[in-house]
């Protein structure tokens, strides 16, 4: 399995303009997990899907981001419009969502706001 | 939210010496802890992983404890190697599948 895909790996954009953040779970997993992380916060969990419906939002910041999860094999993560305090990595994970099963991350999408 | 906290921030060992790293967890309906490694500009690497039924786990020099009952786990390192240089990230799950993170502990092992 290739693991969690996400992409870009980098973007750079200014401030308002919108960012979409792209993620493909492990096939089979029916959870996934949208995470920020900045040196001062630390891992924030964002929001996470249960079988592509949206399960808890309590962590998305404000009314700018919003995430959607149209199949199990796709879901993103949209910033609009964008703001330099929005600069940072943010991850995609998914799981199978059992007691034993680890949760997989992709590599992270750096946001880089100016 | 439930709170992760891990100590220390930072730790710096001479090659070959044993390790511990320290998680404390807040949530009572843990239902499974993680241990990860993340090198710079990577993702997070689940290295052990413990169910809340369970006091340990262990895969090679990586051993992880778990008391729920204190609500702490231990990642004992044993003969560190230059290579295990990164930052460790213990990740509490709860029966409502959302999983908490703490902030790392950022570890040098020096040759």
């Amino acid at each position: 399995d290739a693991g969690v895909i996400q992409s870009p790996r980098h973007e750079v954009t200014e401030m308002g303009q919108e960012v979409t953040l792209r993620c493909k779970p492990i096939s089979g997993h029916d959870y996934l997990f949208w995470y920020r992380q900045t040196m001062m916060r630390g891992l924030e969990l964002l929001i996470y899907f249960n079988n592509n419906v949206p399960i808890d939002d309590s962590g998305m910041p404000e009314d700018r981001f919003s995430a959607k999860m149209p199949n199990a094999s796709f879901s993103t993560l949209k910033i609009q419009p964008s703001e330099p305090r929005d600069s940072a990595v943010y991850f995609c994970a998914s799981s199978l969502g059992r007691r034993n099963s680890p949760l997989h991350f992709g590599n992270g999408t750096r946001l880089t706001v100016t | 939210k439930q709170e992760v906290t891990q100590i220390p921030a930072a730790l710096s060992v001479p090659e070959g010496e044993n390790l511990v790293l320290n998680c404390s967890f807040t949530d009572s309906a843990i239902y499974n802890l993680q241990w990860f490694r993340q090198d710079p500009g990577k993702g997070l690497t689940s290295l052990l992983l413990i169910q809340s039924s369970q006091r340990e786990q262990t895969s090679g020099r990586l051993n992880a404890s778990l008391d729920k009952s204190s609500g702490r786990s231990t990642l004992y390192i044993a003969a560190s190697q230059p290579g295990d240089s990164a930052t460790y990230l213990c990740g509490e799950g709860n029966t409502g599948n959302q999983f908490y993170f703490g902030t790392g502990t950022s570890l040098t092992v020096i040759p």
